[in-house]
């Protein structure tokens, strides 16, 4: 159980177009999603959490405008990089809680990452 | 938001050995300390975790302390084996109406056989 799929696992775009990451949970209902970045050999940067129904709420630093979140269900989440620049490459990762699970909800699961790449 | 910090960032031990990574907190409201495990390009991996209301879980070879008052949070590893290298990262749950989770630097781990 408890688990998170994450689509797609890599990307190469130009500079200047948007890409979409999708983030399910498949098998647990998640009211609330995170999403992190990660340079290489580095630490896991939370950007956002995405609620379900609600805006996202932005890390301070984190452009709103740039990285669109949207939590249309209880199962998915999307993060959109808008107009890409060769900067915003790097492994993006969304984590999520089960709402229900009382007992471990307080536990986070990752999905699998995305490889973003922008030439 | 919270900051965690964590020592070393690497950390060499021969198999057999023990190891120990510790994390700092700064917020005295977070509740929660997962520690988790992240091997080259994979997804990071929930080994053990402790709540606030406890001073010490162990699992199997893996045992983790909290102190409250100090606000620092120390991962063991006792009779290290080589499959235990990765990146350890252990995480700090804020409760607030978000929880949200805010994660140390890493520290990559070499088990030498």
């Amino acid at each position: 159980g408890a688990v998170v799929s994450q689509h797609p696992s890599w990307v190469i775009c130009k500079s200047g177009t948007s890409v979409k990451i999708e983030c399910r949970s498949l098998d647990f209902q998640a009211t609330t999603m995170f999403w992190y970045r990660q340079f290489p050999k580095q630490s896991l940067m939370l950007m956002a959490t995405s609620n379900e129904g609600s805006k996202a709420t932005y890390e301070q630093g984190v452009e709103k405008d740039k990285f669109l979140i949207n939590h249309a269900s209880l199962t998915l989440s999307t993060l959109t990089v808008t107009s890409a620049h060769p900067e915003d490459s790097s492994f993006y990762i969304c984590s999520a809680r089960d709402r229900w699970a009382f007992a471990t909800n307080e536990k986070l699961f990752f999905g699998s990452g995305t490889q973003l790449s922008v030439l | 938001g919270e900051n965690v910090e964590q020592h070393p960032s690497t950390l060499s031990v021969q198999e057999g050995d023990s190891a120990v990574i510790k994390c700092t907190y700064s917020d005295s409201a977070s509740n929660y300390f997962p520690w988790y495990k992240q091997e080259l390009g994979k997804r990071p991996q929930l080994i053990i975790d402790i709540r606030s209301n406890v001073g010490e879980k162990k699992d199997q070879r893996i045992a983790v302390t909290l102190n409250k008052t100090a606000k620092h949070f120390s991962l063991h590893i006792t009779e290290t084996q080589p499959e235990d290298s990765a990146v350890y990262f252990c995480a700090a749950r804020l409760a607030n109406t978000g929880n949200q989770f805010y994660f140390g630097t890493g520290t990559s781990l070499t088990v030498i056989p």
